[in-house]
């Protein structure tokens, strides 16, 4: 069965500070990997998707890597910013395209 | 494009009572979920169809939960009767082609809580 774990579960962090979320997964036979975005009262926005071919994903200040034989995926965040607060989800996608998802990590940036 | 659609944005029961959600999908999108999210967990699918035919419902509470998919297009979730722990917000979402993760979307979901 798999699992998906995120650590940390909340991080606070002053602006303009580096930091890097991590996601860990249990079974290796996953079909992708996506990070998303979660506002308050909202639903989820997909940053961004790395398939199981893949090794890592960039979009602006966001970069994601996958290593499918350890199990792990981080998403990076440069320079970060206080429109950045929010919840951050890890899922792993089955060939059916259901996901299973971390817990998340709540990220606060301080002005 | 519009988003999906998702109704009420907010309800509150008690235990014991029926409830049922609301999801209209992005047109032509043929596979839709329900996800289950507990106040700090992740989402969890609860049943997803591929139009009116259901892939998987084995998270779902069956004894409880229901739901449906009329002529492949809107969808209802019912609980019957509801706990306490039903308490959660329930995401609808619909992608183009099963399996594909590309336009895969989210509605903003229902915020239930049982009291």
């Amino acid at each position: 069965k798999q699992e998906v774990t995120q650590i940390p579960a909340a991080l606070s962090v002053p602006e303009g500070e580096n930091l890097v979320l991590n996601c860990s997964f249990t079974d290796s036979a996953i079909y992708n990997l996506q990070w998303f975005r979660q506002d308050p009262g909202k639903g989820l926005t997909s940053l961004l998707l790395i398939q199981s071919s893949q090794r890592e994903q960039t979009s602006g200040r966001l970069n994601a890597s996958l290593d499918k034989s350890s199990g792990r995926s981080t998403l990076y965040i440069a320079a970060s910013q206080p429109g950045d607060s929010a919840t951050y989800l890890c899922a792993v996608s089955t060939n059916t395209g259901k996901l299973i998802f971390g817990q998340g990590t709540t990220l606060q940036v301080k002005p | 494009e519009a988003g999906v659609a998702q109704s009420p944005r907010y309800k509150i029961i008690e235990k014991r009572q029926s409830v049922a959600f609301w999801c209209n999908p992005i047109s032509g999108h043929a596979t839709l979920y329900w996800y289950q999210q507990i106040l700090g967990q992740g989402p969890k699918l609860l049943i997803q169809f591929q139009n009116n035919g259901v892939v998987d419902d084995s998270q779902l509470p069956k004894d409880r939960f229901s739901a449906e998919r009329l002529k492949g297009v809107d969808s209802t979730l019912k609980i019957q009767p509801a706990k306490l722990e039903d308490s959660a917000v329930y995401l609808c979402a619909s992608s183009p082609i099963t399996g594909s993760p590309y336009g895969y979307t989210f509605g903003s979901g229902t915020r239930l809580t049982v009291v």
